[in-house]
Order: structure tokens, then sequence, then C-alpha cells
């Protein structure tokens, strides 16, 4: 079946575009997780939906970022003024169950940001 | 912000050797997982732990869990040059909605 697919996959902005990064999670997967990953580490944890709901964007690295999934299936990530400290790899994981259960998040092969 | 800590960060070894790469992390956890991210790709799921659990097999891979010592560590065995790839513990802290915590990461080279 479709895994979770991402766009684009690769992105170059000038410095201070703004730019909106798509993932299309599995279907039916009620959690969504968005990650941004530099080069050469490991991914670090921006914000997670359960359905519509944005339950944590405690990763959020400041209020440029935003990010939305109105009905509870494809999420957006939008950057705003884009920095070059925002260069990385953004990676998007759905999993079928919400809450304190563990359920495998899934991920998609991420979209490639270029800040010049 | 990432919580655990890899060691080593690179290791290259021949065809048929055993990888051991370690984790570390920071706070209590519900359970650790294992991914491996092949160059330019996405992450793959490689196995999961819970805190109740010291150890877990499948297939080539092993993985131990102390929690006294907030540690694991991933072996493959009779590795392959196709095992090449980086590879990231995650720790889950079971409160957080799924939310994972990665470490930096080891990459792992086999040559045949």
């Amino acid at each position: 079946g479709a895994g979770v697919s991402q766009s684009p996959r690769y992105k170059v902005a000038k410095r201070g575009q703004d730019v909106a990064l798509r993932c299309d999670p599995i279907s039916g997967h009620v959690s969504l997780f968005w990650y941004q990953q530099a080069l050469g580490q490991g991914p670090e944890f921006l914000t997670y939906f359960q359905n519509e709901a944005q339950l944590d964007k405690s990763g959020l690295p400041s209020d440029r970022f935003f990010a939305e999934r109105p009905e509870g299936s494809v999420s957006t990530l939008k950057i705003q003024r884009t920095q070059q400290e925002d260069s990385a790899v953004y990676l998007c994981a759905s999993s079928s169950r919400g809450g304190q259960f563990y359920n495998e998040q899934f991920f998609g092969p991420g979209t490639r940001l270029t800040v010049l | 912000s990432q919580q655990g800590e890899e060691d080593p960060q690179a290791l290259s070894i021949q065809e048929g050797e055993n990888a051991t790469m370690n984790c570390s992390y920071k706070t209590s956890i519900n359970n650790l997982q294992w991914y491996r991210q092949n160059s330019g790709r996405g992450l793959v799921h490689l196995i999961l732990i819970r805190s109740n659990e010291r150890e877990k097999h499948s297939g080539r891979l092993r993985v131990t869990l102390d929690t006294s010592k907030k540690s694991s560590s991933l072996l493959i065995t009779a590795s392959r040059a196709a095992d090449t790839a980086s590879y990231f513990c995650a720790t889950d802290a079971g409160n957080q909605g799924g939310k994972l915590i990665f470490g930096q990461g080891t990459e792992l080279s086999v040559k045949p």
C-alpha cells in the first residue's frame, strides 16, 4: 500500500521567502509528526497532531514555523521569512494510534530545504 | 536538544563481521526504538524494546536495554554490504503522544 508521501522532495528558497511543505500520511492514520533533520544529525521533533488537533508544538524553533492539519489528514508545514539556519530535511511520520499507546511511526522520504 | 547520544559516530567493518552500536539517553522512557536511514531516504523502523524488557531479537538484530544505566545497544550479526546506513536510537517517554527523541546516529559502513 501507499506509504507516507511528502512534496516537494527538494526546495530551494531565497532568504526571506515563505515555503510550504506538504505531508500525505498513510490513510486512516490518527497521529502525524514533523521532524527537522540537520545534516549529519538525528531528527528533532517539531510538532505532533492527533487527527486535526495540534497537541504538541514545543519543538517549533520560532514563530516563523507554523503547521496545520485542518481535516485530520494532509498536513502542511509552513516556514515564513526563511533563514539559512532553516536549511534541513523535514521529515513527516504517521502512526495509526494516538495518545499513550505505542504504534510504529512510518516516515516519509522528507523534503530537503535549502535556503540561499 | 536531542536526548540520545550514540557511540561510535562512525563504524567501518568487513562483510560478515558483527557491528555493535550504543545509545545513551537522559530521562525515563516507555520504550526505545532503533531506526535505519539510507542515504537520501526516510527512516525505517527496525525494532522496539519496552522499558520492562532487557533483550530483544529480530532476525540478525539483537537489542539490549539497561534502564539503570539509561543505555541500549544494537548488534547486527553477520553484516552485509546492504546494511550500510545510518542507525538511530529514539526514545519514547510514553506520555507525549508517541513523540520520539532521536540520538545523533551511528554511520555504519560495511565493506564487501
